[in-house]
């Protein structure tokens, strides 16, 4: 059974230079959840999706930044226009329902923007 | 919203014990407890839900204290392999989870 895929591991992006992260959730699991992780610190929630749906975006920053769930494929968070202070660690994470159920993490995507 | 974790950072030698917290301001639903070690994602450990319960995984255990809106990890006689960062999260009316900004330990030989 697989885990929790991200692609990218690592991705580097010019200012300016769009950034698209992709998650592929546990088989079985229709919760997605989006961490941003800077260099020795917490996890800071972003958004929260279910299939075709967002059901909570109160971390996300409110301008260059998307997310979405199709019915078909991964999850992606898009970001658009970098700037050197999206350089973060991203990650995803899956459950099978919400609230009260583990959350299974991928091995996230280390973004540079130079 | 995001739990307030102590201490900050825990230094250990190889099978000594430790104590890590989690408060909230406001009442919870479930506390989760995670441990990421450097570059890699973080990692389940339990779950608790709301009534006071604790549970055990090997030697790491936790309470949940409902009336005081806290959580312990509980570490006895640590080894070398529970050096990470522990995250608490934290779920409000079964809404989302919210992380503390974790407690580094470090265990030595």
């Amino acid at each position: 059974n697989a885990g929790v895929m991200q692609n990218p591991r690592h991705l580097v992006r010019r200012r300016g230079q769009e950034a698209r992260l992709r998650c592929s959730p546990m088989k079985g699991h229709s919760h997605v959840y989006w961490y941003r992780q800077l260099p020795e610190e917490g996890l800071k929630f972003m958004v929260y999706l279910q299939k075709e749906n967002i059901i909570d975006e109160s971390g996300m920053p409110k301008e260059r930044f998307s997310a979405e769930f199709p019915k078909e494929g991964p999850s992606i968070l898009r970001i658009q226009q970098v700037v050197r202070g999206d350089s973060a660690a991203y990650f995803c994470a899956s459950s099978r329902e919400k609230g009260a159920y583990e959350q299974y993490f991928g091995p996230g995507t280390r973004l540079t923007v130079t | 919203q995001q739990p307030v974790q102590s201490p900050q950072a825990v230094i250990l030698r190889e099978g000594e014990d430790a104590v890590i917290n989690c408060s909230s301001s406001k009442a919870l639903y479930s506390v989760h407890w995670y441990r990421q070690k450097h570059g890699e994602a973080p990692v389940f450990l339990m779950i608790l839900l709301k009534g006071g319960e604790q549970k055990g995984h090997e030697k790491i255990s936790a309470s949940f204290n409902e009336k005081k809106q806290q959580s312990s990890l509980y570490l006895t006689a640590s080894q070398l392999s529970y050096s990470g960062t522990y995250f608490c999260g934290t779920e409000f009316n079964n809404n989302d989870m919210r992380f503390g900004a974790g407690t580094r330990l470090t265990v030595k030989p």
